[in-house]
């Protein structure tokens, strides 16, 4: 069954960096575009970035632009995410989410499979 | 970047209950519109996509409507492990993704 397990979470200090993984199994990864989105206490779901199947193309929320840095390694069917100079704002539930890309593209694509979730705290 | 309004915010309901649900995009997004349901502490679920169908697995009480700018969600007769948040998406114009605030359902 598909699996996606998120880790890397936890408390950090603000201007810090943290990276999270998403491990992938239980269906054929390098087929799939991946998602960050992320849900801060007691709030809604925010887009955070896109990864193409292939890595070939890379989308992010405003809110992250130049901060954080989504990647994958198909080999090991782990998606990543690199977050800079964290603030208070980015604390957050993060979740990896799936999408079967059509014809090459990832744009319309619903979120079909979620992972559990890890939780960033930024605080000094 | 196109909004995504959800009504009500919150509502209450009794089991057995016809619940619907409304999202609304700040410009017409054709049937590029997905339903998710959330439980606290779980991560969010997808019901709904393309507006109308239905996600492999998910119960039939669930149904989705609805194009250009106007969409519903109805849940048929409310079970008691409905209660939860419901978000809308759009995929029409992206990036970015963007989500409708959120509706919960609770119990009456």
């Amino acid at each position: 069954q598909v699996q996606l397990v998120e880790s890397g979470g936890g408390v950090v200090q603000p201007g810090r960096s943290l990276r999270l993984s998403c491990a992938a199994s239980g269906f054929t990864f390098s087929t799939y575009g991946m998602h960050w989105v992320r849900q801060a206490p007691g709030k809604g779901l925010e887009w955070v970035a896109i990864i193409w199947y292939d890595g070939s193309d890379k989308y992010y929320a405003d809110s992250v632009k130049g901060r954080f840095t989504i990647s994958r390694d198909n080999s090991k069917n782990t998606l990543y995410l690199q977050m800079n100079s964290l603030r208070a704002e980015d604390t957050a539930v993060y979740y990896c989410a799936r999408v079967q890309c059509t014809g090459g593209s990832c744009y319309s694509a619903p979120f079909d499979y979620w992972g559990q979730g890890t939780l960033v705290t930024v605080s000094s | 970047d196109i909004q995504m309004t959800q009504s009500p915010s919150s509502l209450s309901a009794s089991v057995g209950d016809r619940v619907i649900l409304t999202c609304r995009a700040s410009q017409s997004i054709s049937t590029y519109l997905n339903w998710y349901q959330q439980k606290p502490g779980k991560a969010p679920k997808l019901l709904i996509y393309a507006a109308s169908s239905l996600q492999s697995g998910v119960p039939s009480r669930f149904s989705g409507s609805g194009s250009g700018t106007d969409f519903t969600l109805t849940i048929s007769s409310l079970q008691p492990e409905d209660f939860a948040t419901y978000y809308c998406q759009q995929s029409y114009s992206t990036p970015p993704w963007t989500f409708g605030q959120g509706t919960k359902v609770e119990i009456k």
